[in-house]
């Protein structure tokens, strides 16, 4: 069975750094795309970042320069690095599997609350 | 990337039919046929529930079925049942990057 967890969200300052991970089991994790996507309270769904099995990173402009993606195959982990954040970051962050070709998410994790205020 | 426009809410009374569009621009969901569907229910995670358009992934039912026109893609929901009241997403991949639907909330009546 796909599972996905993350863990590491909480209460932050703006300005002030958070690092997301998303534990992956049940799949061979190096073998797919993997994203971030967040949802402010009440409101849609918001593409925030993905990284290929390659490695190769990519960011929509909101986060671009403020976001770092990356993954640790051997430990099935993902993470989200996220600096200079900013109250509108505040958001439920899932981490979701991604097929490549055609393109979509297939498993989705139950998400990490991230709230920046002071 | 400017997400995609979604009506903000569908309503319907059992056994009915409704249709939620979605609708981007040549360079999203006129451009590709990936797009994909999710229904979200309150306090839960995004569930896949079309991709490629008009595919369903094995578990999902049959009334749900997507369809595509141009720069406007579709969802529509047969036989409604209260379950399938939810919040439902489009999304559409384009270049490397990717862009949701503003979100349409399905009241079953």
């Amino acid at each position: 069975e796909v599972q996905l967890v993350e863990s590491g969200g909480g209460l932050v300052q703006p300005g002030g750094s958070l690092r997301l991970s998303c534990a992956a089991s049940g799949f061979t994790f190096s073998s797919y795309d993997m994203h971030w996507v967040r949802q402010a309270t009440g409101k849609g769904l918001e593409w925030v970042s993905a990284i290929g099995t390659a490695g190769d990173t990519y960011y929509p402009g909101s986060v671009k320069g403020r976001f770092t993606i990356s993954r640790e195959n051997a430990k099935n982990s993902l993470y989200l690095q996220m600096n200079s954040l900013r109250a509108g970051d505040t958001a439920v962050y899932y981490c979701a599997r991604a097929r490549s070709d055609p393109y979509y998410f297939d498993y989705w994790g139950q998400g990490t609350l991230v709230t920046v205020s002071s | 990337q400017s997400a995609l426009t979604q009506p903000a809410s569908v309503s319907g009374s059992p056994g009915q039919s409704i249709t939620i569009s979605c609708t981007g621009t040549s360079s999203d969901v006129g451009g590709y046929n990936y797009v994909s569907w999710y229904q979200q229910h309150p306090g839960k995670a995004p569930k896949l529930m079309i991709y490629e358009v008009s595919n369903r992934p094995s578990g999902v039912p049959d009334r749900f079925s997507g369809s595509k026109s141009g720069n406007t893609a579709s969802l529509t929901i047969s036989g409604l049942q209260a379950e399938d009241e939810a919040d439902y997403y489009c999304s559409s991949y384009t270049s490397s990057l990717y862009v949701f639907g503003t979100g349409t909330k399905v009241t079953v009546l």
